[in-house]
């Protein structure tokens, strides 16, 4: 049973360029959550989407964006990179709300931007 | 909005020996989730244990279990018996207690690096 992969493990951007994270939920999860986790920080909520649509968001600037695909699958994209976007991204799913069944992590993917 | 401090950035512990991590919160509301969760080197955040507030008892998962204070905004973690694959970053995190979309957010605290002494 496959838990949360994500793609890429790492990437190196440059200041301004554009940035797509992939998230593939665990099986028999319909539910997909985006955090950034800064050095020696905790993870912070980006947006979470259900049913292909964006049911709730973070104190995150509109440069972040997202899609959720049939499939449950889930884009993160993040435009105009600026260095303060170095972080790793982590995609957390769960089936329905978490509440009930509570979430799974993936590894994450480290975006440098330089 | 929710806060959650850990005033431990460290922690030590020699192997086979009990250690607590410190957790405290702030919110106005009276039903909500806590949990810990533990981040290996592998940065998978990894569940450990979840608490509702509801619930009286306090939850228990193997060697692991809580100290939830309600009325003092305080959610202890304790691990009995460390083992050195107990080695991680732990994080203390609250989600709101309505399970409807919207309220799915957790909010993290910054973390308490535990370290296990062979």
């Amino acid at each position: 049973d496959a838990g949360v992969t994500q793609s890429p493990t790492h990437l190196i951007k440059t200041r301004g360029q554009q940035v797509t994270l992939r998230c593939s939920p665990k099986s028999g999860h319909d539910t997909v959550s985006w955090y950034q986790q800064a050095l020696g920080q905790g993870p912070q909520f980006i947006f979470q989407y259900y049913e292909e649509e964006e049911r709730q968001r973070g104190n995150f600037p509109d440069r972040f964006s997202g899609h959720q695909f049939p499939n449950y699958s889930s884009e993160l994209n993040v435009n105009a990179l600026l260095l303060g976007d170095s972080a790793l991204y982590l995609c957390a799913s769960s089936r329905g709300t978490g509440a009930i069944y509570g979430y799974t992590f993936g590894s994450g993917t480290r975006l440098t931007v330089v | 909005a929710q806060t959650v401090t850990q005033s431990q950035p460290e922690m030590s512990v020699q192997e086979a020996e009990t250690v607590t991590l410190s957790c405290t919160y702030d919110t106005s509301e009276s039903d909500y989730y806590l949990f810990w969760y533990k981040q290996p080197p592998s940065r998978q955040m990894i569940l450990v244990i979840r608490q509702e507030a509801y619930k009286q008892q306090n939850a228990t998962e193997n060697r692991f279990s809580v100290n939830f204070q309600k009325a003092a905004k305080s959610f202890s973690l304790k691990i009995s018996d460390s083992q050195l694959g107990d080695a991680a970053m732990y994080f203390c995190a609250y989600r709101s207690g309505q399970s409807n979309f919207g309220n799915e957010k957790l909010t993290f605290g910054t973390g308490t690096r535990l370290t296990i002494i062979p």
